[in-house]
């Protein structure tokens, strides 16, 4: 089926430097989201973007957090600068459209020291 | 309160007996997907299915939006089956935005 690719699938920083997050959505898709999954909790959402704008973001979704997708390339995810609490597993996903199956990346698990 | 609620939260079974997980959401369906979570976390999509009665393979998933239920039915289960079911709600409006329920883990022992 549709992949959805993310890089690096395990990043581990230091509190308050800048990581960024990478994501490859499937090719055709025009929506994409990130959700945020503490260990051993709910798998929450973050944030969507079309057309180039956040269509709708959550409170887990701090003003440190930054979405872009420049010129078609990777959907990136920055936080900046981390805390102790955004040590998760971030996902990606992308869909065709809203109301259409949404396909996830494996994540990325970042951790801050 | 919880939008999205599964049960039973856990569950174990030995192979080759039958499982039943139920999704029940407290506001309106859009559609609803349901994931399987490997243990080491990545996602994979099992059905998409916002209303009636899906397979796929041992899989069995059925929506009934009058009841706001999903079911998700797994036949002859196997021990590669154990990990997390996620059922995931999609309520609508402008923007796509999936609410998951908290999963149920399952252990399929042989």
């Amino acid at each position: 089926g549709p992949k959805v690719l993310q890089i690096p699938s395990h990043q581990i920083i230091d509190m308050g430097q800048m990581v960024t997050l990478n994501c490859d959505p499937v090719s055709n898709h025009l929506y994409f989201y990130w959700y945020k999954q503490i260990l051993g909790q709910q798998m929450e959402f973050l944030v969507n973007f079309y057309n180039g704008k956040v269509m709708e973001k959550s409170k887990l979704f701090k003003d440190q957090f930054s979405v872009e997708r420049p010129d078609g390339s990777y959907f990136t995810l920055k936080i900046q600068p981390t805390a102790l609490e955004d040590s998760a597993v971030y996902f990606c996903a992308s869909s065709s459209g809203t109301g259409e199956t949404l396909y996830f990346g494996s994540g990325t698990r970042l951790t801050v020291l | 309160g919880q939008q999205v609620q599964q049960s039973p939260a856990s569950l174990v079974l030995q192979e080759g007996e039958n499982a039943e997980l139920q999704c029940n959401f407290s506001t309106s369906l859009n559609s609803m997907q349901w994931f399987y979570q490997r243990p080491g976390g990545s996602l994979v999509s099992l059905f998409y299915n916002p209303s009636g009665t899906k397979h796929s393979g041992r899989l069995t998933s059925t929506t009934v939006i009058k009841e706001r239920r999903s079911s998700l039915h797994i036949s002859s289960s196997q021990t590669t089956d154990s990990g997390t079911y996620l059922c995931a709600l999609d309520s609508g409006g402008s923007n796509a935005k999936l609410t998951f329920g908290k999963g149920t883990k399952l252990s399929v022992k042989s």
